[in-house]
């Protein structure tokens, strides 16, 4: 799977948007972009995934940079509950043993 | 999204006991699941692979025979930490594929092992 670099950590005021970036420079044709993250003490979230579209569901919008290389995670109106480690990470989806590989995400601090 | 459980959420052993984890996948049969392990303020770190009706898979530097896996029904897996001392104290989390989502991972809510 593909490596993936997030920035170490981010600050974001409560209500705004809150965007994250990622690069992903080594990723392969049939890779997808997934978002994870992790509130303290808890096991990990699924977000949003993307492979070449931009997505959006109820809990934040994916921009995937036309040449797929770098992507970003948006949370349109972050609360205190967004603070959090976000994970992207990129993977194949295929029938045999699929696991996840966390790097060391980017933790979002959601400030009052 | 689909419901995976842990038990215990948290456990507090003495060094040389055994500690088993259980993961349910609550509302999808599971034949995959994942056993990650986390220290405080890493990510996770994936140990083993665990497959119905057969033997788990290990990933490089875990000791099978110190975290026993068995995944004895589709919606159940156990890691059983045999001989725990304290430098196996850790969040463990696992995670449950659902096939009928093109094989989405869901995971538990982990489980905080400290052993003293």
């Amino acid at each position: 799977d593909a490596k993936t670099t997030q920035p170490t950590s981010m600050d974001c005021a409560e209500g705004r948007a809150a965007n994250l970036p990622c690069n992903h420079s080594t990723i392969s044709g049939n890779e997808y972009v997934y978002w994870y993250r992790q509130i303290h003490s808890q096991g990990p979230q699924y977000i949003i995934h993307g492979l070449k579209n931009n997505e959006t569901n109820e809990m934040a919008s994916l921009i995937i940079t036309e040449d797929r290389k770098s992507s970003t995670l948006i949370l349109p109106h972050a609360t205190l509950r967004d603070t959090a480690v976000y994970y992207c990470i990129v993977r194949f989806l295929q029938t045999g043993a699929n696991n996840l590989f966390f790097g060391t995400g980017t933790r979002l601090t959601v400030i009052p | 999204g689909a419901v995976v459980s842990q038990h215990p959420s948290r456990v507090i052993c003495k060094s040389g006991t055994s500690v088993k984890i259980e993961c349910r996948s609550l509302d999808f049969q599971a034949t995959t699941m994942f056993w990650y392990r986390q220290f405080p303020k890493k990510s996770l770190m994936l140990m083993a692979t665990s497959n119905e009706g057969s033997k788990a898979t290990y990933e490089q530097g875990v000791e099978k025979d110190k975290f026993l896996i068995n995944h004895a029904s589709l919606t159940l897996s156990t890691l059983t930490v045999t001989s725990a001392h304290p430098e196996d104290s850790s969040f463990y989390i696992c995670s449950a594929r659902d096939p009928g989502t093109i094989y989405e991972q869901y995971f538990g809510p982990g489980t905080r092992l400290t052993v003293t």
